[in-house]
This record gives structure tokens, sequence and C-alpha cells, in this order.
């Protein structure tokens, strides 16, 4: 299948700071991806649907100004945890959509916040 | 919006015994659906999608699914489990149009040896 890599796979920051998590379709454009978080023994929670070239779509209780998507290019989406707090340690996972096709996701970022 | 539910938390199974994970979704239009398997301390992957054609669909390590659309629901199945079918299983389903991938709450699988 297509490869989708994310990157770090873990942070640790400290509260206050920010942290930018990059997703990368490696072999596939991808005008679609996806941004989740998963709590410890839950399921995934999608927080945006970022598409190429235009603003994020997030889900309702999703802060769109803690949370920033960036979809710069078909390749590329970036999400970055603005001032972030310990409330906000999770694994955050990402995914690309292929065209007509399947998501595939990557590794997941682990972010923990001190 | 649309939702996913799954009709079992925690499952617990002895080898060999037969697996039902029910799958129900909300959603007004044309979806794809998929089932996506964690196992543990890794990340997920696909186990079957349908998109159109044939109801029954097949996937990987011996699990088939079922769409009934009538009834809005997307049950996966297994006749025999084995212990490394232990995980947790997602079923997921995205709008036709991808601006809309919705995963259920998850249940998770226990096989006992």
């Amino acid at each position: 299948g297509a490869v989708v890599s994310q990157h770090p796979s873990w942070v640790i920051c400290k509260s206050g700071t920010s942290v930018k998590i990059e997703c990368r379709s490696l072999d596939f454009q991808a005008t679609t991806m996806f941004w989740y978080r998963q709590f410890p023994k839950q399921s995934l929670m999608l927080m945006a649907t970022s598409n190429e070239g235009s603003k994020a779509t997030y889900e309702q209780g999703v802060e769109k100004d803690k949370f920033l998507i960036n979809h710069a290019s078909l390749t590329l989406s970036t999400l970055t945890v603005t001032s972030a707090h310990p409330e906000d340690s999770s694994f955050y996972i990402c995914s690309a959509l292929q065209p007509n096709t399947e998501a595939f996701f990557g590794q997941g970022t682990r972010l923990t916040v001190v | 919006a649309q939702s996913v539910s799954q009709h079992n938390h925690h499952v617990i199974l002895s080898e060999a015994a037969s697996l039902e994970l029910g799958c129900n979704y909300s959603y007004g239009g044309t979806v794809n659906l998929f089932w996506y398997v964690q196992y543990p301390g890794q990340h997920l992957q696909l186990l079957l999608k349908y998109f159109s054609g044939d109801p029954l669909v097949k996937g990987i390590k011996g699990f088939e699914a079922e769409f009934i659309k009538s009834k809005f629901s997307f049950n996966l199945r297994k006749p025999s489990v084995q212990w490394s079918d232990t995980a947790e299983y997602f079923c997921a389903v995205k709008s036709r149009d991808g601006q809309n991938f919705v995963f259920g709450p998850g249940t998770r699988l226990s096989v006992l040896p």
C-alpha cells in the first residue's frame, strides 16, 4: 500500500510552547488529509479535514486557533499545536486520502506536554 | 454529520470461536466503508473496504464484512478466531466526496488461547 510518513513520532515540550507535526504522503498526491487525536484505549477522534490550498474544516469542539493546520502542497500537511498545555498531551494521527480509494495512515505522533 | 457506532466495547472469545462485530452508521449519502485493525503498539491497518458491487467483502486474514444498505450496517465476521487476532477493531465511514472520514468508537477483541 501507499506510504504516509508522520514526523516526529514522539515529542516532549514545555507548557506554553508550540509543536509542529508533519504528515507526508510519500508516493501519491493527496488533495485531502485528515488529522485525528487518539486518547489511551479510545477511538480516533476526527479533528479536522485538510484540503490542499484551502482552509481546513474543523470538527465541532476543536479550536482552530489552537490546532493550526496547513496543507500547502499535495504531499504535505502540518498540524501545529500552539501554546501547548498538559491536556493537549495525546496521540495525534494523520491520514492521507489516495484519490478514489482509501486513506493511508501515518504512524502517529505521541505528544507529551510537561 | 455522519456518525458510526459499534455494538460492543469489549469482546472476549476462545480460540476457534466465531466472531461478529457490529457496525452501524448514519449518513444520508453514498459512503465507502472500512474496517481497520490496531494491534497492540502498532498503527492502524486496513482489514477490508467496501466501495461498490458485491456487498459481501473479503479482506485479509480471513475476515469478511457484509454491507446491508437497508440497515446501514457493515458487520465484520471471521469464522474462527486466533489468539493473534487480539486487537482493537475500528469501523470507519467515508463520504463519497471524501470530505468526511469518521471512525467508530472501536471494539477490543481479546482471544484466549
